[in-house]
């Protein structure tokens, strides 16, 4: 899978949109990006997927840089519970699947 | 609907007793997936299922750990002789189809090893 680099934090104040960025530049033709957040203890939940379109739903917005290294995951009006860590993961979409890395992911503190 | 439910929730263990942890997946989900997740950094991939049979356990940190999934539904993830270095979170995940990589978390079980 294609290594992805994110920041270690990020602030944002509450009803701003969060950007959070995520690098993966050796990603390949098959793979798509991929948002989960966790937010304190619980499971990592899943946000939104891309391959190579920009995406949008309930939760979130996907933006992919035309050369597909890196991406950007908006949250348009963040909110105290939007505090989370978020991770990127890059990955293809086939039978053999199954192997995720999920790396140390961006925390996100929104501040009222 | 149900979402994956993991049991126990908490789990103390002595040093070298066995121990096993639950996962019920989604219902009708046929992938399955074991991490396990240290304080304060992502989860690490153990291992995962398509139905019965486990595609990859090239995460398992060494023979002491060991997982099934005998009827494609609920697994066990068994940790033999544990060590104080196995105390972590342990996560399950699920998705409805293999190589579709939107996996639902169940809520953990938090292993200590005294």
């Amino acid at each position: 899978d294609a290594k992805t680099t994110q920041p270690t934090s990020m602030d944002c104040a509450e009803g701003r949109a969060a950007n959070l960025p995520c690098n993966h530049s050796t990603i390949s033709g098959n793979e798509y990006v991929y948002w989960y957040r966790q937010i304190h203890s619980q499971g990592p939940q899943y946000i939104i997927h891309g391959l190579k379109n920009n995406e949008t739903n309930e939760m979130a917005s996907l933006i992919i840089t035309e050369d597909r290294k890196s991406s950007t995951l908006i949250l348009p009006h963040a909110t105290l519970r939007d505090t989370a860590v978020y991770y990127c993961i890059v990955r293809v979409r086939d039978t053999n699947a199954g192997k995720s890395t999920f790396g140390d992911g961006t925390t996100l503190t929104v501040k009222p | 609907g149900a979402g994956v439910s993991q049991s126990p929730r908490y789990k103390v263990t002595k040093r070298g007793q066995d121990v096993a942890l639950r996962c019920d997946p989604i219902s009708g989900h046929v992938s399955l997936y074991w991490y396990r997740q240290a304080l304060g950094q992502g989860p690490e991939f153990l291992t995962y299922f398509n139905y019965e049979a486990q595609q990859d356990k090239s995460g398992l940190p060494n023979d002491r750990f060991s997982a099934e999934r005998p009827e494609g539904s609920i697994s066990t993830l068994t940790i033999q002789r544990t060590e104080q270095r196995d105390s972590a979170m342990y996560r399950c995940a699920s998705s409805l189809v293999f190589g579709i990589h939107e996996q639902y978390f169940g809520p953990g079980t938090r292993l200590t090893v005294t």
